[in-house]
């Protein structure tokens, strides 16, 4: 079994400043990483993912993310935020088997002006 | 990349009904999840569906509570029984294909 925990519920950033999310993950077999956003009454969607290959995994909207396996993290970087990054954000992990995810908690982040 | 529909997109529903609720993918998979998104909360696996076989419950999760059918590679129903407020919640179906697609999702509210 696999959990994922975002030490993070809420991040408050002012717009332009860089943000990091932070997303930890536990399992015993290997895994696939993703980061998800959803946006106000909206549904999921995928910023990016890390399968295999380049540890560091560029997404869309300027996001990227460092798959870092000794720490078992996966935080989301943004050298520059915008007010429209205002969302939740969603890590996940899949075993690369059975491929159902298990989603951490949210980490709610909201740009001020 | 996958184009996911779900009916109804929403509803309100009696305690005590079912409510069963639709996922169309536009071309065939073999693996479908259902999931769970409880009011200000993350999402929880309730199970998977593959076609020709029985769907696998998550812990917590029950067929009798969550039945889930796969009649084909393109559609699968999750029908919500008996309900009760605490079923409130939004309800997405989701397909892999290197990655998992999501559909918009069903908004449940129990009165």
């Amino acid at each position: 079994a696999q959990s994922v925990t975002q030490l993070d519920s809420q991040v408050p950033v002012f717009e332009e400043a860089p943000v990091e999310l932070r997303c930890n993950y536990s399992s015993s077999v290997s895994v696939y990483l993703f980061w998800y956003v959803q946006y106000p009454n909206q549904g999921l969607q995928l910023l990016l993912k890390y399968l295999s290959g380049s540890t560091l995994v560029k997404g869309i909207n300027g996001f990227e993310a460092e798959f870092n396996k000794s720490q078992t993290s996966f935080h989301l970087r943004k050298p520059s935020v915008h007010i429209s990054d205002t969302a939740e954000y969603f890590c996940a992990v899949a075993d690369t088997g059975r491929r159902a995810l298990t989603f951490g908690s949210g980490t709610r982040l909201q740009v001020q002006p | 990349s996958a184009v996911i529909s779900q009916k109804p997109s929403r509803d309100i529903c009696q305690r005590g009904t079912s409510l069963t609720i639709q996922c169309q993918v536009d071309s065939q998979v073999t693996m479908m999840f259902w999931y769970r998104q409880q009011p200000g909360q993350s999402l929880t696996l309730i199970a998977t569906a593959n076609q020709g076989s029985e769907a696998t419950y998550e812990s917590g999760f029950v067929i009798d509570k969550f039945p889930i059918s796969r009649p084909n590679l393109t559609f699968s129903t999750l029908t919500v029984s008996n309900m009760s407020p605490e079923d409130s919640s939004i309800y997405l179906c989701s397909v892999d294909r290197n990655e998992q697609f999501f559909g918009p999702g069903t908004r449940l509210t129990v009165l």
